[in-house]
This record gives C-alpha cells, sequence and structure tokens, in this order.
C-alpha cells in the first residue's frame, strides 16, 4: 500500500508561486514509477499538470509548461510542484498521484487533495 | 492534444440499474484508456486500466471495453455506492488528457 500526502500554503497572492510537496511513504519513491500532479478547480473536471519519473525526467501540460516546474527528492521520499504567476484560475483541489507502471499507467494511488486559493 | 468526449455528461440511474458510459477519443489512442470515478470531497479512484483491466479491489460489476477511438464502461447493477462522477482518461499520448466526466445520480 502506497501512501500519498500533499502539503503546502492553502492561499496564494495572485502573480505569487503556488508550491506543493507530496510526502511518499517510504521507499516508494524509489521504484521505477512516474508521478503526477492534477487538479481540480471547483466543481469542474479533472486537469493533468505533469509527471516526473523517480530519474528526475519530466512532461508537462503545455498549457501550463511555462509556469510550472515538477520536481522530485528521493532522499525525502517526496516530490514537489511549483507553479507561477498564478491567477485566480489557479484556484483548485490539487492531487498527487503513483503512476502505476513505466508506460501508460494511469494513477493507482492518489493523495487526499489540498485545496489552493489564489485571493489578495 | 488528444480530446475525450463522454456521454453522457449526466445519468439519473436506480439501483441495480445497469449502466453504460462512452468516452470518444478525437484520435486513435490503442486500448490506453482508464477509467475512475469521483465522490463529492475524494480524490479519484482508479476502476479500469487498459480499456478493460479491472484494478485490484474493484468489484466485478464494472467493466470496460473497447478500442481505438470508443470506449464503454459499464456498471451491471448499480450499487449505492456507485452513485458518483466517472472519468476516463487516456495514456497513449502526452498530455494525458481527461473526460469531461459523467455523474450518475440516484433516480
Amino acid at each position: 500500500q502506497v501512501q500519498l500526502q500533499e502539503s503546502g500554503p492553502g492561499l496564494v497572492k495572485p502573480s505569487g508561486t503556488l508550491s506543493l510537496t507530496c510526502a511518499v511513504s517510504a521507499g516508494a519513491i524509489s521504484s521505477s514509477n512516474w508521478w503526477t500532479w492534477v487538479r481540480q478547480p471547483p466543481g469542474k473536471g479533472l486537469e493533468w499538470i505533469g509527471e516526473i519519473y523517480h530519474s528526475g525526467s519530466t512532461y508537462y501540460n503545455p498549457s501550463l509548461k511555462s509556469r510550472v516546474t515538477i520536481s522530485i527528492d528521493k532522499s525525502r521520499n517526496q516530490f514537489s510542484l511549483t507553479l507561477s504567476s498564478v491567477t485566480a484560475a489557479d484556484t483548485a483541489m490539487y492531487y498527487c498521484a503513483r503512476v502505476q507502471r513505466f508506460l501508460a499507467g494511469p494513477g493507482d494511488y492518489w493523495g487526499q487533495g489540498t485545496l489552493v486559493t489564489v485571493s489578495s | 492534444d488528444i480530446q475525450l468526449t463522454q456521454s453522457p455528461s449526466f445519468l439519473s440511474a436506480s439501483v441495480g440499474d445497469r449502466v453504460t458510459i462512452t468516452c470518444r477519443a478525437s484520435q486513435g489512442i490503442s486500448s490506453y484508456l482508464a477509467w475512475y470515478h469521483q465522490k463529492p470531497g475524494k480524490a479519484p479512484k482508479l476502476l479500469i486500466y487498459d480499456a478493460s483491466t479491472l484494478q485490484s479491489g474493484v468489484p466485478s460489476r464494472f467493466s470496460g471495453s473497447g478500442s481505438g477511438t470508443e470506449f464503454t464502461l459499464t456498471i451491471s447493477s448499480l450499487q449505492p455506492e456507485d452513485f458518483a462522477t466517472y472519468y476516463c482518461q487516456q495514456l497513449n499520448s502526452y498530455p494525458r488528457t481527461f473526460g469531461q466526466g459523467t455523474k450518475v445520480e440516484i433516480k
């Protein structure tokens, strides 16, 4: 059983930077998996943000690519999301998840999510 | 980007009903499709991957089929805990994309 837990500020000012961390249960992040971030604006559907492999390789959603960075810290069993120049449109529940396998894998273990509100 | 269109967007059904949700892709994605359901305030839960493979621990009343551009999720006998929003996700190419969701409500 892999456990994930998101953490970070719940309120970010417009034009600021959103920073979230996903803590992964001990040892799990060293396995050969991709790790992903997904967000969901209030009352709306799911949006894939990007994912990172345990080696550090990344893929990002082009709609966010100029503003997003995903990084991984295997020594701390965590990976992180940074989103710059935020606006109210970035207000959402942010989820981290493990991708089940190397090729074309779905998210099989998810964090509970953390709500980030962009407001002054 | 590959667009996924789910139909219907909203479905009203009774306990015991057979329910089918369709997901159509804007281009072929082989069998690289997953289905999730999501209850209010909760994270999505993986039900099916590779279009038809049941995730471990998911009840057998859930099944998936399809390949290429058209996929279906079927619930053979709807249970009270199945009332939720269902999403498909394509895993054939980046960026990964989701369908807009199908909300299944109690009739």
